[in-house]
């Protein structure tokens, strides 16, 4: 079965300071795809970047960044220049390909990130 | 704008009782999902639905149940068989074809309290 893991549920970082939230995952499928989502205070889930399996650079977007090390199965996301706004809690999910022809994820548990001032 | 949009934001259930949770999409999306969240915990998966009149038991459906009359709508109810229904829930949808690396869309949520 495929698996996500978290294994930080809460993280400090200094304001405009850059962290790392750390994901692994276990998965038998050759082609898999991995996000990462942002969930404020407020509930709704944000998308934050992708990485697929196959995708021979590490994805980025904006001050986002994906540390993807395909053999050691993990996944981390890095945030540069931390914002107060950044503070909010973090999930890492995998598309779950067992379902067959579905899109629907496998969460982990989160890790909640506060940025001080 | 194109979005998902849940309603209502807040309910609160009597033991015994039925409830509806609203979910509505105007990105046309083939597919459309439930997921449940624990204070603290990840999302488990409730149901989906690939196309109109079909849908699946995701991790933990005992206790609910979906339908998927149209395309943009994909109402849960939550029946007085859930024992512990109280939590938060995520309607989610995406435009389902598994090549595709697609990002699911998720709506603001509703918080369900059992009173």
């Amino acid at each position: 079965a495929q698996k996500i893991t978290q294994t930080q549920p809460g993280m400090f970082v200094q304001e405009k300071e850059a962290v790392t939230l750390d994901c692994t995952y276990d998965t038998s499928d050759q082609s898999y795809g991995l996000f990462w989502y942002k969930q404020p205070s407020s509930g709704e889930m944000i998308f934050l970047i992708y990485q697929g399996s196959y995708d021979e650079q590490n994805a980025t977007e904006g001050r986002y960044s994906l540390n993807f090390q395909k053999a050691r199965k993990s996944a981390n996301l890095v945030i540069s220049a931390s914002q107060l706004g950044d503070s909010a809690m973090y999930f890492c999910a995998m598309r779950d390909r067992e379902a067959g022809n579905t899109g629907k994820l496998i969460f982990g548990q989160g890790t909640t990130l506060q940025v001080k001032p | 704008d194109g979005g998902i949009t849940q309603s209502p934001k807040y309910l609160f259930r009597k033991e015994g009782q039925n409830v509806t949770l609203s979910c509505e999409q105007n990105l046309n999306h083939d597919a459309m999902y439930w997921y449940r969240q624990d204070p603290g915990q990840g999302l488990r998966l409730i149901y989906y639905s690939q196309i109109v009149n079909d849908f699946q038991k995701g991790d933990i459906a005992e206790g609910y149940s979906v339908s998927r009359e149209k395309k943009e709508s994909f109402p849960l109810t939550v029946t007085s068989a859930q024992k512990n229904p109280t939590a938060f829930y995520l309607c989610a949808s995406s435009i389902g074809d598994r090549e595709a690396p697609t990002e699911a869309f998720f709506g603001q949520g509703t918080r369900l309290t059992v009173v």
